[in-house]
C-alpha cells in the first residue's frame, strides 16, 4: 500500500517571496505521484505529475516539483507567489500499474500575505 | 468538453434522511471514481467504475452507501439514513485511465 505525508499543514509567505511545499510518500512499488490544487469550495485542479523520465517536473501557474526516489520525496516549489496561488495543495500517489486508486496527503494550506 | 460536473453543489439535510447525488463525467471518459473529503483532510476514495461495472470499493463505503453507473454515463451516489458524522465533500472524478479530471464537488451537512 501507498501512503502520502505532507509535513506542513500550513504555509504563510509574502508575495513574490519562494515556497516549498513538502511531501514524502511511502511504497513498496513504482509509484506516481501528483500535486493537486484546491481553490475554496472547488473541486481538485491537476498541477503537475509524475510518470517516469525526467525528475524535475514543470506543471501549471509556474509551479515545479521534483522527484526524489532516495529520499521518497516530491516538493513543490514556486520561485515567486502570488496572492491568487492561495489555496490547499494535495500531494496524491498512486501505483505505477493501479492509477485507479490514488492516495492523498492531508494537504498543505497555502497562505500569500501582500 | 465541459468538464466533471455535479449536482447538486449543496446538500442540507437532517439525520435519517436519504440523500442521493449525480456526477456526469468527460464523455469519452470510461472511469469514474467517488471519493470523500472531511474537513481538514485529504479526499479519500470511495469506490471507481469503469464504464457499467463497479470494480473496487472502499472499506469506507458502509451499507448505507450505494453507487451505480447503469449505462457507463453519469453516476450517482445514495446515501440511506444519514448520519451526522456522514457530512463532507463528496467528490467525483473520471478518466481515460490516466489522470484523474475532478468536478467540484457536492458539500453535504447533515444537521
Amino acid at each position: 500500500a501507498q501512503s502520502v505525508t505532507q509535513l506542513d499543514s500550513q504555509v504563510p509567505v509574502f508575495e513574490e517571496a519562494p515556497v516549498e511545499l513538502r511531501c514524502n510518500y511511502s511504497s513498496s512499488v513504482s509509484v506516481y505521484l501528483f500535486w493537486y490544487v484546491q481553490y475554496p469550495n472547488q473541486g481538485l485542479q491537476l498541477l503537475l505529475k509524475y510518470l517516469s523520465g525526467s525528475t524535475l517536473v514543470k506543471g501549471i501557474n509556474g509551479f515545479e516539483a521534483e522527484f526524489n526516489k532516495s529520499q521518497t520525496s516530491f516538493h513543490l516549489r514556486k520561485p515567486s507567489v502570488h496572492i491568487s496561488d492561495t489555496a490547499e495543495y494535495f500531494c496524491a500517489v498512486s501505483a505505477s500499474y493501479n492509477t485507479d486508486k490514488l492516495i492523498f496527503g492531508t494537504g498543505t494550506r497555502l497562505q500569500v500575505f501582500p | 468538453d465541459t468538464g466533471v460536473s455535479q449536482d447538486p453543489r449543496h446538500k442540507i439535510t437532517k439525520r435519517g434522511q436519504n440523500v442521493t447525488f449525480r456526477c456526469d463525467p468527460i464523455s469519452e471518459h470510461n472511469r469514474l471514481y467517488w471519493y470523500r473529503q472531511t474537513l481538514g483532510q485529504g479526499p479519500e476514495f470511495l469506490t471507481y467504475f469503469q464504464n457499467e461495472a463497479q470494480l473496487e470499493k472502499s472499506r469506507l463505503l458502509s451499507d448505507r452507501f450505494s453507487a451505480e453507473r447503469p449505462k457507463g454515463s453519469f453516476s450517482t451516489l445514495e446515501i440511506q439514513r444519514t448520519e451526522q458524522g456522514d457530512s463532507a465533500m463528496y467528490l467525483c472524478a473520471s478518466s481515460s485511465g490516466g489522470t484523474q479530471t475532478f468536478g467540484p464537488g457536492t458539500r453535504l451537512t447533515v444537521t
